[in-house]
């Protein structure tokens, strides 16, 4: 069935190092989405990318769609303990209302 | 503006019995799209109402079942629990304008427990 899959599964980074995260799907996607969820808390969504090639920043996050549209990666750009959490990127399922979620990636800053 | 709101927050049920969720969407949305999420993992569809119907279906078995009232909110009923339920269960709300990618927002969750 149709899949999509995060690496890492977890990061541990010092605090301002950089940090990627990487989603591939096993079908093409009409669009991805990015979510964050803190320990303890829910997600939240950050982005929807929609576009074949697509990159889109957020202060020091850069996210970007592959050009075949089964892939994106999210960056972070010199870490803080704010960004503590797990990554999740979740794109549209068969049918066209379901949405399904990668498994995470979880990101640990050393202070 | 209210967000979502779930109740209740957690809950600890037996083998064998039975439990109700509760969700009220976001103000203005009318879409209500309902996930388990196991420790660890990502969030896994169960299904999504929308007009008090359900609209789409994700693999879990005829025990998960939902509702959806006239003002939106939604139910989900879970019978027979099997230790296996034990999860964090999410509602998710949106506004229907082409199906799964409307942006969701999700609640803070309901964290069953069973024993």
């Amino acid at each position: 069935g149709q899949q999509v899959m995060q690496i890492p599964q977890y990061q541990h980074v010092q605090e301002g190092e950089d940090f990627t995260t990487y989603c591939n799907s096993s079908t093409t996607l009409s669009n991805i989405q990015w979510y964050k969820q803190r320990p303890g808390g829910h997600p939240v969504f950050l982005i929807q990318l929609v576009k074949s090639g697509e990159v889109k920043k957020q202060k020091r996050l850069t996210f970007q769609f592959g050009e075949a549209k089964k892939n994106s990666s999210l960056h972070i750009t010199a870490t803080q303990t704010t960004d503590v959490g797990t990554y999740f990127c979740a794109g549209p399922g068969t049918g066209g209302f379901k949405t399904i979620f990668g498994a995470g990636t979880r990101l640990f800053v050393k202070a | 503006d209210a967000g979502v709101t779930q109740s209740p927050t957690h809950l600890i049920k037996t083998r064998g019995q039975q439990v109700t969720l509760r969700c009220s969407p976001k103000s203005g949305h009318d879409t209500v799209s309902w996930y388990q999420q196991a420790l660890g993992q990502g969030p896994q569809f169960i299904f999504q109402y929308y007009e008090e119907e359900e609209r789409q279906r994700g693999n879990f078995p005829d025990r998960f079942s939902g509702h959806q009232f006239p003002n939106y909110s939604s139910e989900l009923n879970v019978n027979a629990l099997l230790l296996g339920d034990s999860a964090l269960y999410l509602c998710a709300s949106s506004l229907m304008a082409g199906g799964s990618t409307d942006t969701q927002y999700f609640g803070p969750g309901t964290r069953l427990t069973v024993l």
